[in-house]
């Protein structure tokens, strides 16, 4: 069974510093794909990121990056230059082998992260 | 464009009482599927599927129906409702190919059984 865990419950950070939130992952299948999502106060969910368990190199989107660390097992998302529309609920999740979408995803339980000015 | 749409957007039940949650996707995504979120846990997996026809149980199936007619929508249907259905419940869908690793989600569906 796959299992995400994400460790802070809540960060505070100052405007424009860079943020990790911590994600690590267990799994036994040899073939995983890594997902971030954000949800704001509004509720909604927001793709951020996706890491595939072969790519060779660290995923980035924009501000996004995702520090994949495969011996370790993690996932960290690194949000640089932060801003206060960052403020929101991140979640980690993940798929398994013979899953070659995000149609199963198992989801983390999040980490609210607060920007202050 | 909308994407993927939920309704209702709140609903209150009482025990034992049935009730539907829509959704539908206008992207022609091939994967559907339905997320609950209670505060602390994440969100986890009801059911899903894979295309007209086809659906698999998730997580947390227990007390949900759901079905495939269509490309476009993927009802769920709660039989009996209890309390600890009480929850925001989210629909998604993914595509095949490019795609297959963008996850759209709907605006969610606020239910509370008493």
């Amino acid at each position: 069974a796959q299992k995400i865990t994400q460790t802070q419950p809540g960060m505070f950070v100052q405007e424009k510093e860079a943020v990790t939130l911590d994600c690590t992952y267990d799994t036994s299948d040899p073939s995983y794909g890594l997902f971030w999502y954000k949800q704001p106060s509004s509720g909604e969910m927001i793709f951020l990121i996706y890491q595939g368990s072969y790519d060779q190199q660290n995923a980035t989107e924009g501000r996004y990056s995702l520090n994949f660390q495969k011996a370790r097992k993690s996932a960290n998302l690194v949000i640089s230059a932060s801003q206060l529309g960052d403020s929101a609920m991140y979640f980690c999740a993940m798929r398994g082998n013979r899953i070659q979408g995000a149609q199963k995803l198992v989801f983390g339980q999040g980490t609210r992260l607060t920007i202050n000015p | 464009n909308a994407g993927v749409t939920q309704t209702p957007k709140f609903q209150v039940l009482k025990t034992g009482q049935s009730m539907t949650l829509q959704c539908a996707q206008d992207m022609n995504h091939e994967y559907m599927s339905w997320y609950r979120q209670d505060p602390g846990m994440g969100l986890r997996l009801i059911h899903y599927s894979v295309g007209a026809g086809i659906t698999d149980q998730g997580e947390v199936p227990n007390g949900y129906n759901v079905s495939r007619s269509t490309t476009e929508d993927f009802p769920l249907r709660l039989l009996s409702a209890a309390p600890s259905q009480t929850s925001v419940y989210f629909c998604a869908s993914n595509g095949a190919g490019a795609g297959a690793n963008v996850l759209t989600f709907g605006a969610g569906s606020r239910l509370t059984v008493l």
